[in-house]
């Protein structure tokens, strides 16, 4: 089945402890990103890949590392966290198209608490 | 990226077709209409996605009008795992940011 997925989906940690979202998907899609979602902000875009070893800052970067050494993954790293990342982190991919057959898929979601 | 505006709220009664509004008075001529929902915080699930004729898929149908200045999503049988909130958003590509509005909130009542 084709889909993207993340892990952990919940996460509760403490401020200053690193972690890192994984993400990935099966698709053999060159564009993946990241975004958080939050209550009266929506979607916000954090960083952002057109393939493998290209990465980009989206609109939030600060507080947030990522990296794209291979096709499928893409992992977020919080170096050191605080609560104001506190959010639900949705990851996506989609075929490199500039002629928009294809649209981006979501991964299900990782709700992030920093205590 | 065009601008989009759709009604807060909406109901529907369960069976019945659920017809979603959707205006984007400033879009281009090489952006499409997409239309995602979202279930209570999970991952956006894709719908559909059209630029200028009719698309119908087996979730949903969108309508398109002639001068591409509003469209109208249109699930044909509305049941209760249709309650989500449903974004209309405009892109000239499949890798654009993806920006959601406030979106609408629909309601099936059983």
């Amino acid at each position: 089945e084709a889909q993207v997925t993340q892990n952990p989906r919940y996460l509760i940690t403490v401020t200053g402890k690193k972690l890192t979202v994984t993400c990935s998907q099966n698709m053999n899609h060159e564009y993946m990103s990241w975004y958080r979602q939050d209550p009266g902000l929506g979607l916000r875009q954090i960083y952002y890949s057109m393939n493998v070893e290209v990465t980009d800052k989206g609109d939030v970067p600060e507080g947030y590392k990522v990296s794209r050494k291979e096709k499928r993954n893409f992992p977020l790293i919080l170096e050191s966290p605080s609560p104001n990342q506190t959010s639900l982190y949705f990851c996506a991919s989609s075929l490199w198209d500039r002629g928009s057959k294809e649209t981006q898929y979501f991964g299900p979601g990782t709700r992030l608490l920093v205590l | 990226d065009a601008k989009t505006t759709q009604p807060t709220s909406m109901d529907c009664a369960e069976g019945r077709a659920a017809n979603l509004p959707c205006n984007h008075s400033t879009i281009s001529g090489n952006e499409y209409v997409y239309w995602y929902r979202q279930i209570h915080s999970q991952g956006p699930q894709y719908i559909i996605h059209g630029l200028k004729n009719n698309e119908t898929n087996e979730m949903a149908s969108l309508i398109i009008t002639e001068d591409r200045k509003s469209s109208t999503l249109i699930l044909p049988h509305a049941t209760l795992r249709d309650t989500a909130v449903y974004y209309c958003i405009a892109l000239k590509t499949s890798y654009d940011k993806v920006i959601f509005g406030p979106g609408t909130s629909l309601s099936v009542i059983p």
